[in-house]
């Protein structure tokens, strides 16, 4: 499978734990995008990277919050004291390149936070 | 922040039928794409419009993009089970940085 590739696919965690989310992107695709979606409230922009870069992460909140592309291996989305505001489903695309707006995302990572 | 307003947020209709969901902006955006999510699943790419004024056809879907680049409108033709889902539509900052619409959730009835 050639896509966008994110695990876990479900997560459950307990308020003060750490979720850790991965993102492999597609091959050839050196851009990887988190993107949070809550129902009533669309998807929103968290972070922007690149291998070894953060570039933008103007959408992610201050605290808790982190992520990181290293050089070999996916990407991470990391929440730290997780609290039940946190419960979302967290999507993960890849790109080719900045600016084309033409994202291949993957199938989400769900948390819950009980 | 760049917003956009997907109307109607809900739409049922019967297998056969035509519809048309809109999505609109006070912002102008170079361009803009429709993506379309079923349950459970992460968005994909249908179509991307770059000019104003410009149409595009993917199979029974048209898709439009304004004269002025703020708004943009996905018409259906012969809807069928299959097209049921949530289109969503997004448009871009720099850094691939999208916003998007709260979608159109579409329901085709057999």
């Amino acid at each position: 499978n050639a896509g966008v590739m994110q695990n876990p696919r479900h997560l459950v965690r307990r308020r003060g734990q750490e979720a850790r989310l991965r993102c492999s992107p597609m091959k050839g695709h050196s851009h990887v995008y988190w993107y949070r979606q809550l129902p009533e409230e669309g998807l929103k922009f968290m972070v922007y990277l690149q291998k070894e870069n953060i570039i933008d992460e103007s959408g992610m909140p201050k605290e808790r919050f982190s992520a990181e592309f290293p050089k070999e291996g996916p990407s991470i989305l990391r929440i730290q004291q997780v609290v039940r505001g946190d419960s979302a489903a967290y999507f993960c695309a890849s790109s080719p390149g900045p600016g084309t707006g033409e994202l291949f995302f993957g199938e989400g990572s769900r948390l819950t936070v009980l | 922040t760049q917003l956009l307003e997907q109307s109607p947020q809900f739409l049922s209709i019967q297998e056969g039928e035509n519809l048309t969901v809109y999505c609109n902006s006070s912002s102008v955006f170079s361009s803009l794409q429709w993506y379309r999510q079923e349950p459970g699943e992460g968005p994909v790419l249908l179509v991307t419009v770059v000019t104003g004024g410009e149409v595009k056809k993917l199979k029974r879907l048209t898709f439009q993009f304004g004269d002025a680049r703020k708004d943009s409108s996905l018409h259906i033709t012969a809807a069928q089970t299959g097209d049921t889902g949530l289109y969503l539509c997004a448009g871009g900052g720099g850094n691939n940085r999208l916003a998007f619409g709260k979608g159109n959730q579409v329901v085709v009835i057999p």
